[in-house]
């Protein structure tokens, strides 16, 4: 199993809602990413967690919170998002963070737009 | 400071002809590099890598070449199919990856 999940493949939220974005993989990875992606921009890194815990945070708004309930799990929790939050966010795993020779694989994406 | 580069937005060619997309870097300490290519509303899919102490590695019609001296590497298709039509990132790994902005590659049957 070379793939990674992520639901729900849409989510159209009001900037008072909270929601929840999931992504799952079965490839014995323990490294896993969260990135944001714009139309016609590189995948702009969010967070990364190693090993289930939080290694990188990249200077992420308070109102997106990651959480990793098991090295299969990611979770990230929205919550007051603002319209310029709209955006494909993309979960991604890799064997591990430290490692060089090291792919990421990414999911298909959860094509969020806030209203 | 963009670390990656990737100078053209984007490039046309005709099915069955090579394409060459190009990719600059900054930081030599980078020591593996990616190519992603992405379909509209989907995520990247990894293509083929490089380590910095190979100048080539061949996947199929995928070449990815190096120039470490020249912090140049580039993505040959040969031959280029019209499903190839897609963005391709080139990626450095320096613990994280950084990625280029991405070259559209338009195949024409």
């Amino acid at each position: 199993d070379t793939e990674v999940t992520q639901t729900p493949k849409h989510l159209v939220m009001g900037m008072t809602n909270k929601k929840s974005l999931k992504c799952e993989q079965h490839m014995g990875h323990r490294a896993m990413y969260w990135y944001k992606q714009k139309a016609k921009k590189p995948p702009e890194l969010m967070f990364v967690y190693s090993y289930e815990k939080l290694s990188i945070n990249e200077s992420v708004p308070s109102r997106f919170s990651p959480e990793c309930p098991n090295s299969s799990l990611l979770n990230l929790h929205l919550h007051a998002l603002q319209p310029e939050d709209s955006a494909l966010y993309l979960c991604a795993s890799s064997q591990r963070l430290a490692a060089s020779y090291n792919e990421q694989f990414f999911g298909p994406g959860t094509r969020l737009t806030v209203l | 400071d963009q670390q990656v580069k990737q100078n053209s937005p984007s490039l046309s060619v005709q099915e069955g002809r090579i394409s060459i997309l190009n990719c600059d870097y900054t930081n030599s300490m980078f020591d593996y590099f990616l190519w992603y290519k992405k379909y509209p509303a989907e995520g990247p899919t990894f293509l083929i890598s490089i380590s910095s102490i190979k100048d080539k590695n061949e996947d199929g019609r995928f070449t990815v070449f190096l120039n470490k001296s020249a912090k140049h590497l580039s993505l040959h298709i040969v031959p280029s199919q019209p499903g190839d039509s897609a963005v391709y990132f080139c990626a450095a790994s320096g613990g994280k990856l950084i990625f280029g902005q991405g070259t559209t590659l338009q195949v024409k049957p």
